[in-house]
């Protein structure tokens, strides 16, 4: 069965530091993999994806991420953060970008904080 | 082009009801699915629908059932509310062709807040 683990559930940054978000996946073939950001009280919004190609995919808002197939890793990162970053992030894997009848599976999420 | 919305936003109910969710898909968009996110989680996949049909569910009993209409928009129900339903209700929609596989990512609604007293 797939999974998806993000073993920070908090992260404190300061404001204009770079930023690294964790995430391991579990899965039987080659998946999509999504980075999703969530700010309080709203909806799940795309910051990226990846199914093949080049291993580093820039996303919106600055954000970038690395597919590391030996690793089962695709982190999330970004060079200078800013204080609206602050937000809810969520790995997800699935195995069609649109997810499918089997749906994406998501991790639990990482809570970041942005330090002024 | 117009997003995905949900009614209500916010939902409250007691133990033994029933509820209906409701989501509009973004224009063009075909699929919806629908996730349950918990307090602290992140969302867990309930079910898909394509062509007015659900074809893929996820590890939710049956009291959890759903309906798609002609014009891509659907339904969520819960009969028999637990507490532990009280979750935020996240709809996505996507274009799927075929089987229902999607090449297009899933857009999201804001979400219904289910709080079960």
């Amino acid at each position: 069965a797939q999974s998806v683990t993000q073993p920070d559930i908090h992260i404190t940054v300061s404001e204009g530091a770079s930023l690294e978000l964790r995430c391991n996946y579990s899965y039987g073939a080659t998946p999509y993999l999504f980075w999703y950001v969530q700010s309080p009280g709203q909806g799940l919004q795309l910051l990226l994806k990846y199914f093949s190609g080049d291993t580093l995919v820039q996303g919106i808002k600055g954000f970038e991420a690395e597919f590391k197939r030996s690793q089962s890793s695709f982190n999330l990162r970004k060079p200078s953060v800013h204080w609206s970053d602050a937000a809810e992030y969520f790995c997800a894997v699935g195995p069609y970008s649109g997810g499918g009848a089997d749906g994406l599976t998501f991790g639990k999420g990482t809570h970041l904080i942005i330090q002024p | 082009e117009t997003g995905v919305t949900q009614s209500p936003t916010h939902l409250i109910k007691t133990r033994g009801q029933q509820v209906t969710l409701r989501c509009s898909s973004q224009s063009g968009h075909n699929t919806v699915s629908w996730y349950q996110q918990a307090l602290g989680q992140g969302p867990q996949f309930i079910f898909q629908y394509y062509r007015e049909e659900e074809n893929g569910r996820g590890n939710f009993p049956p009291r959890f059932s759903g309906l798609q209409f002609p014009n891509y928009s659907s339904e969520l129900n819960v009969n028999a509310l637990e507490l532990d339903d009280s979750a935020l209700y996240l709809c996505a929609s996507s274009l799927a062709v075929g089987d229902g596989r999607s090449n297009q990512p899933q857009h999201f609604g804001d979400g219904t807040r289910l709080s079960i007293l």
